[in-house]
């Protein structure tokens, strides 16, 4: 089974600051990897899909790149809408599995 | 407008079983894989199972593998999983997400408002 690596766990970021969370798959899995956000209480949201594609209506602060095993995802400014949990997900074959979580903070 | 309404849910004790159901709209069902995730209180999201949809075609957690079982009626356009000898690390609110493509290997682009299910005697 593939197993999808977040880091860092938590962070805590000051407005305006771009932030970076990265995802790693212990085999390849191509560019099948989507980004969800999660805000206290709600449904996740997808953010990113096939690595870098911006699911429509997400702001373009958002990006994510990478491909086989190492992904990122960047917010190049971030707002306080931003505080959330990110996760990744792998969806190149079954069990389609998420990762652990970014928790995002506003320092 | 694409809306998945998953009910189900409840206390049950350890052992018992309970059957979730998802209602989906505002597409044809049919023609998209589903899965249903789960998230423990204070936890990370974790896939359960998926189905293709055609139906031919399901998918487990080894977590869940041979005690929970997946399901769809595309005359009720309704997503099912029925899950069996339940266990206290079962209990989380379970979401029905609805993929991109008819095969499971696509994004989860449409998600439920999730129903919570506690293992518990």
């Amino acid at each position: 089974d593939i197993q999808m690596t977040q880091s860092p766990s938590s962070l805590s970021a000051s407005v305006g600051d771009r932030v970076t969370i990265t995802c790693r798959a212990s085999q390849g899995i191509s560019n099948y990897l989507a980004w969800y956000q999660q805000k206290p209480g709600k449904v996740p949201k997808l953010l990113i899909y096939a690595a870098s594609t911006l699911q429509s209506g997400v702001p373009s602060r958002f990006s994510g790149s990478g491909s086989g095993a190492d992904f990122t995802l960047t917010i190049s400014s971030l707002q306080p809408e931003d505080v959330a949990t990110y996760y990744c997900q792998n969806y190149n074959s079954a069990p389609l599995t998420f990762g652990g979580g970014t928790q995002v903070e506003i320092k | 407008e694409v809306q998945l309404l998953e009910s189900g849910g409840g206390l049950v004790q350890p052992g018992g079983s309970l059957k979730l159901s998802c209602a989906a709209s505002g597409f044809t069902f049919s023609s998209y894989a589903m899965s249903w995730v789960r998230q423990a209180p204070g936890k990370g999201l974790e896939w359960v199972s998926a189905i293709s949809g055609s139906g031919d075609s399901t998918y487990y957690a080894d977590s869940v593998k041979g005690r929970f079982t997946i399901s769809r009626d595309h005359s009720k356009n309704t997503l099912y999983l029925q899950m069996n000898s339940l266990r206290a690390a079962d209990t989380a609110v379970y979401y029905c997400a609805k993929a991109a493509a008819s095969t499971i290997t696509a994004r989860f682009n449409y998600w439920g408002q999730g129903t919570l299910v506690t293992v518990s005697s």
